[in-house]
């Protein structure tokens, strides 16, 4: 499994954008980046993943570096219900693909 | 409702009993996951089905844990003999793979509420 780390904590201003930072240096060419979030007391819940091109959708956008060393995913104008622990997975997308969980990035968005 | 549901949301039982826990994940989807999660940690990886079959255990899927997808659809784990350890929140998940590798870019799993087991 390639490795990412995570800062354990981060807090955003409402309304600001909310940069989250993953390092996954030993991954290899075909691994994607995924970003799940888990909300407390629920299910985690996916909200991108790219490969190697910069991705946004209606949740957030993802940066990834040229050589795909690190990434970071960006909410643009977090809200206080983006208070959550962010999870960054790397992952190779061939045969059997099961998201391994860190400890993630807990994200609290303050007013 | 047409995401994953999982029965009971909360179970507390004593050490030594056996418990059992069901997912029933969106239709469409064929592969189902389980997870355990404790207090403070990311997710577990426990075990996962494409369709009826189970491809992958975990090593924390010690000799009291079964898994199950009899038909393809719904999923039960089962603890036999819990111990406090085994407190935790098992999580289930589907996704739908696409058919051919080739067309497999990666998936996004759908995950239920979980089901809070206390063993006491």
């Amino acid at each position: 499994d390639a490795k990412t780390t995570q800062p354990p904590s981060m807090d955003c201003a409402e309304g600001r954008a909310a940069n989250l930072p993953c390092n996954h240096s030993t991954i290899s060419g075909n691994e994607y980046v995924y970003w799940y979030r888990q909300i407390h007391s629920q299910g985690p819940q996916y909200i991108i993943h790219g490969l190697k091109n910069n991705e946004t959708n209606e949740m957030a956008s993802l940066i990834i570096t040229e050589d795909r060393k690190s990434s970071t995913l960006i909410l643009p104008h977090a809200t206080l219900r983006d208070t959550a622990v962010y999870y960054c997975i790397v992952r190779v997308d061939v045969g059997s693909y099961i998201p391994t969980f860190g400890r993630g990035t807990s994200l609290i968005v303050h007013p | 409702d047409t995401g994953v549901s999982q029965d009971p949301r909360h179970k507390i039982t004593k050490r030594g009993q056996n418990v059992t826990f069901r997912c029933d994940p969106i239709s469409e989807h064929n592969r189902l996951y389980w997870y355990r999660q404790t207090l403070g940690q990311g997710p577990e990886f426990l075990t996962y089905f494409q369709n009826e079959a189970q491809l992958e255990k975990s090593r924390l899927l010690s000799d009291r844990f079964s898994a199950e997808r009899p038909k393809g659809s719904f999923s039960t784990l089962e603890i036999q003999r819990t111990e406090q350890g085994d407190s935790a929140m098992y999580l289930c998940a589907s996704s739908l793979a696409p058919p051919g590798l080739a067309a497999y870019t990666g998936l996004e799993l759908f995950f239920g509420e979980g089901s809070r087991l206390t063993v006491l």
